[in-house]
């Protein structure tokens, strides 16, 4: 059982725009950041997004990032075959003496 | 550009110690502005941190596996390694190494570039 909660699967056609969900609790979400990757199996995986919503560059702005309270989400618009992939969200937690946790993932299939 | 490549036996057998390497390349793993960090998948599930380590030594890990593993550096090669003692059937899964870098705070909290990562399989 992972610390953050996210949704086993979302869809969507290429051109749609496609969110997901990620949540946490007040020891990681409360006072810190959501950080977001992107993972194609076999391959390394990726940041994609970081302190909420902030883009590293070289990733496109059709990837965007949000935080409300111990909630967030990432969307993509403008759904392309090559993002479909297993996306994972990220915080510290500040329990115990702290440590990074991470969501369950989430595999997007373009359908 | 830096590069990330996990090294180390597929398959350990249980109760004994599953070690691994990260050859890092394109970055010197002395610089005090990066620390290094191991971080899994088990088969069906989501991602795990393991732990992380300085240039200086100075480490950091997961406090469910803390009295089992040692993450070290060896500036000499330019690598860092994972031992994790006394594995079980849970310990089975994708080992992955990454860069924890600055995005700007206190603390380092970019897991950017990561490896490919690795297999590993407790037998038993």
């Amino acid at each position: 059982q992972s610390v953050l909660t996210q949704p086993a699967s979302v869809s969507g056609t290429p051109g749609q725009r496609v969110t997901m969900s990620c949540s946490g609790g007040s020891s990681n979400f409360g006072n810190n950041y959501v950080y977001w990757y992107q993972h194609v199996p076999g391959m390394a995986p990726k940041l994609l997004i970081y302190r909420n919503n902030q883009r590293p560059s070289g990733v496109p702005d059709r990837f965007s990032g949000s935080k409300s309270g111990t909630s967030a989400s990432l969307a993509i618009s403008g759904l392309r075959s090559e993002d479909e992939a297993d996306y994972y969200c990220a915080a510290w937690d500040d329990s115990l003496s702290g440590s990074w946790v991470f969501g369950g993932g989430t595999k997007l299939t373009v359908l | 550009q830096v590069q990330l490549q996990e090294s180390g036996p597929g398959l350990v057998k249980a109760s004994q110690t599953l070690s691994l390497t990260c050859s890092v390349s394109g970055a010197s793993i002395s610089r005090s502005d990066y620390y290094w960090s191991w971080i899994r998948q088990p088969p069906g599930k989501g991602l795990e941190w393991i732990g992380y380590v300085s240039y200086s030594r100075s480490a950091h890990y997961n406090p469910s596996l803390k009295s089992r593993l040692t993450i070290s550096v060896d500036t000499s090669k330019n690598q860092f390694s994972l031992e994790l003692s006394s594995v079980t059937a849970a310990d089975t899964a994708f080992y992955y190494c990454a860069r924890l870098a600055y995005s700007g705070g206190y603390d380092p909290d970019l897991f950017h570039p990561w490896g490919q990562g690795t297999q590993v399989i407790v037998s038993s």
